[in-house]
């Protein structure tokens, strides 16, 4: 089964680091996503994408995020200059159009 | 905005027990509803879905049905098992005319079943 599939799985870097998250959707979705979840909080929409441009994002997506489709695989979230309340696992997924999202296992993202 | 809540967990449930998982949410139109679960150490799996009013959603034994009238969509099982102890997520989208959506999760129920 096609699985939306997401690197690393754990990263820790140190506060006011460039951080880069890799995602490989599924081969025939053309949506893309990121969300996030601060520990004990919810899920939280942060970016979509599509036609390699972003088609919406929530107010946490600052400056501070960018979100490439460097290939024809990849799908990279940016976080310029972390801070530690950026500590999160981060969720990419993807999609087909008008259809549900699948989702990656996620990254661990850990600012000390 | 959307909003969506669920129950507080953790839920804690002997094995061949019923399950139900409360689901409310706020939003205008006729947004489609989901559960998603997130099991221990791997990311969130769709669950069961359903995209307009009065649809029973089910997979897996459990269902939920979009209750527009009560703006719920409760999860419910009627025997658990252990290996269904994971953390429940309730979700509203909205897809957009290009053919993006948007997910608003509720908090998440962690459900612990044992033997």
């Amino acid at each position: 089964e096609p699985e939306v599939t997401q690197t690393p799985s754990h990263q820790v870097t140190q506060m006011g680091q460039e951080v880069i998250l890799r995602c490989v959707p599924i081969s025939n979705h053309l949506y893309f996503y990121w969300y996030r979840q601060i520990l004990g909080q919810k899920v939280e929409f942060l970016v979509s994408f599509y036609n390699n441009e972003i088609s919406e994002k929530s107010e946490i997506f600052d400056d501070q995020f960018s979100v490439e489709r460097p290939d024809g695989s990849n799908f990279t979230l940016k976080i310029r200059s972390t801070k530690l309340e950026d500590s999160a696992m981060y969720f990419c997924a993807s999609s087909e159009a008008h259809k549900e999202a699948f989702f990656g296992q996620g990254t661990r993202l850990t600012v000390v | 905005g959307d909003s969506v809540t669920q129950m507080e967990g953790p839920v804690t449930l002997s094995e061949e027990a019923f399950l139900t998982i409360n689901c409310t949410y706020t939003a205008t139109g006729y947004p489609s509803l989901f559960w998603y679960v997130q099991y221990p150490g791997e990311g969130l799996q769709l669950l069961l879905k359903a995209t307009k009013a009065d649809d029973k959603g089910s997979n897996k034994g459990f269902e939920a049905t979009y209750r527009k009238e009560t703006t719920s969509f409760h999860l419910e099982k009627g025997s658990v098992q252990v290996s269904d102890s994971a953390v429940y997520f309730c979700a509203l989208s909205r897809f957009m005319n290009s053919g993006y959506s948007t997910l608003t999760f509720g908090k998440g129920t962690m459900l612990l079943v044992s033997p």
